[in-house]
């Protein structure tokens, strides 16, 4: 069974500066998606950026970008230039794309980040 | 856009009752998820279905069952609800081509036990 751990339970990070979340996870498969989604206090959960694991570039998304080391099993996300608006409740999710947990989402725990004007 | 509306976004509920969690989407997906989602533990994984009729458990399926008649909507029953499933649950739901794109979620319902 694949696991995520986020290490970070809060972060906090001045309106913009940059700020890195952490992300590790552990599986054995080869062939899998890795991906960050931000809960606002609306809840909505939106996706913020999607990395293939058989991919060797780093996804990135305008002011989003990702530290994406298999080997390592770590998957770190970067925010640059933070806004008030990036203010939410951050999880990083594992997708394997095949063996008996094919097509579900493993969540890490979440890490809150408060962005200060 | 894909939209996933579940039905209510805050609940209270006894304990002892059966309780109705009802989500819709209206793009067609084939693949729907309930998730929970607790302070510290991350969004765990109840049950989920691949097609209509059809339903899987997840990590956490104790306390809870499904019901999929129709292949927009997907309800997740409490079907005696306890204070230890007060939570905030969540719908997503995923196209069969397309899944590895990541899920459309619900806004969630926050469910209070009493």
């Amino acid at each position: 069974a694949q696991t995520v751990t986020q290490s970070q339970p809060e972060m906090s990070v001045q309106e913009a500066e940059t700020v890195t979340l952490s992300c590790t996870y552990d599986t054995s498969e080869n062939n899998y998606y890795l991906f960050w989604y931000k809960q606002p206090p609306s809840r909505q959960m939106i996706l913020v950026i999607r990395q293939e694991a058989y991919k060797q570039q780093n996804a990135t998304e305008n002011r989003f970008s990702v530290n994406f080391q298999k080997a390592a099993k770590s998957f770190s996300l970067k925010i640059s230039d933070s806004q008030l608006g990036d203010t939410a409740m951050y999880f990083c999710a594992f997708l394997n794309a095949g063996g008996t947990s094919y097509g579900k989402l493993t969540f890490g725990q979440g890490t809150i980040l408060t962005v200060h004007p | 856009d894909v939209k996933v509306t579940q039905s209510s976004r805050y609940l209270v509920k006894r304990t002892g009752e059966k309780v109705f969690l009802e989500c819709v989407q209206d793009m067609d997906h084939e693949n729907m998820f309930w998730y929970r989602q607790d302070p510290g533990l991350g969004l765990r994984l109840i049950y989920f279905s691949y097609d209509v009729k059809m339903k899987e458990k997840g990590d956490i399926p104790e306390g809870y069952s499904v019901s999929r008649e129709k292949k927009e909507r997907f309800s997740l029953i409490l079907e005696s609800a306890s204070t230890n499933q007060t939570s905030m649950y969540l719908c997503a739901s995923t196209p069969e081509e397309g899944w590895h794109y990541g899920y459309t979620f619900g806004s969630g319902t926050r469910l209070t036990v009493v």
